[in-house]
């Protein structure tokens, strides 16, 4: 069934340290986002990247980095993970046709603890 | 830079009355429209969009939007709600011809049986 994965599930993790959260689409989406959802705050925009080798930064950045070595995956790292990095994180993907129509398809989300 | 307002954090309705959730939206250009719902523990799931033409809208499970520029809103309604309608509702605005969606706060709508 064509989606997006992502894994893990969940994860508590230690402060201080370092964490890829994994996303997988096999729709072949060209574009494909990171967001963290926070009770009050909605979804925010970590990374973005619109293509195989590009990447762009969101609203949060800060403590986060991606890579896009090709169409299909989207990882998100947290280099040095921190208590404020506790939140639950949805890839998404879309087509990145020239107008707009981008109906972005989420992930299932993984729920990060920092202690 | 664009901005999406959902004044309603919590909503409760009685199964089988009307739904209507609030939607403002903050944007220079003619903007493009999104309503997401999201089930306990799940990823969120598009309900329905609006780029242009019909302001009336239609999507998935019985769901219709309204696009009011002078209002600026995009009220997300239901005539006849059902107890698995109980969720999170977001709304999100893109730039026209852009793909990055920003969201509002959500609503989370719970349904009485």
């Amino acid at each position: 069934i064509a989606g997006i994965t992502q894994a893990p599930t969940s994860q508590i993790l230690a402060a201080g340290r370092r964490m890829t959260l994994r996303c997988t689409q096999d729709m072949r989406h060209n574009a494909m986002y990171w967001y963290r959802q926070d009770l009050g705050l909605g979804l925010r925009l970590i990374h973005y990247s619109n293509t195989a080798g590009t990447t762009g930064k969101g609203e949060v950045p800060d403590g986060y980095s991606v890579s896009r070595a090709n169409t299909d995956d989207f990882p998100l790292t947290l280099a040095s993970a921190v208590p404020s990095q506790t939140s639950v994180y949805f890839c998404a993907s879309s087509t990145s046709l020239a107008g707009g129509h981008n109906e972005q398809f989420f992930g299932p989300g993984t729920r990060l603890t920092v202690l | 830079a664009q901005s999406v307002t959902q004044p309603d954090i919590h909503i409760t309705v009685s199964e089988g009355a009307s739904l209507e959730l609030r939607c403002n939206y903050s944007y220079g250009a003619t903007p493009y429209l999104f309503w997401y719902v999201q089930s306990p523990g799940q990823g969120l799931q598009l309900l329905l969009k609006y780029f242009s033409g019909d302001t009336l809208v239609q999507g998935i499970k019985g769901f219709e939007a309204e696009f009011k520029r002078s209002q600026s809103s995009f009220n997300l309604r239901k005539p006849s709600v059902h107890w698995s309608d109980a969720a999170e509702y977001f709304c999100a605005v893109a730039p026209g011809g852009g793909n990055k969606l920003t969201f509002g706060t959500g609503t989370q709508l719970k349904v009485e049986l």
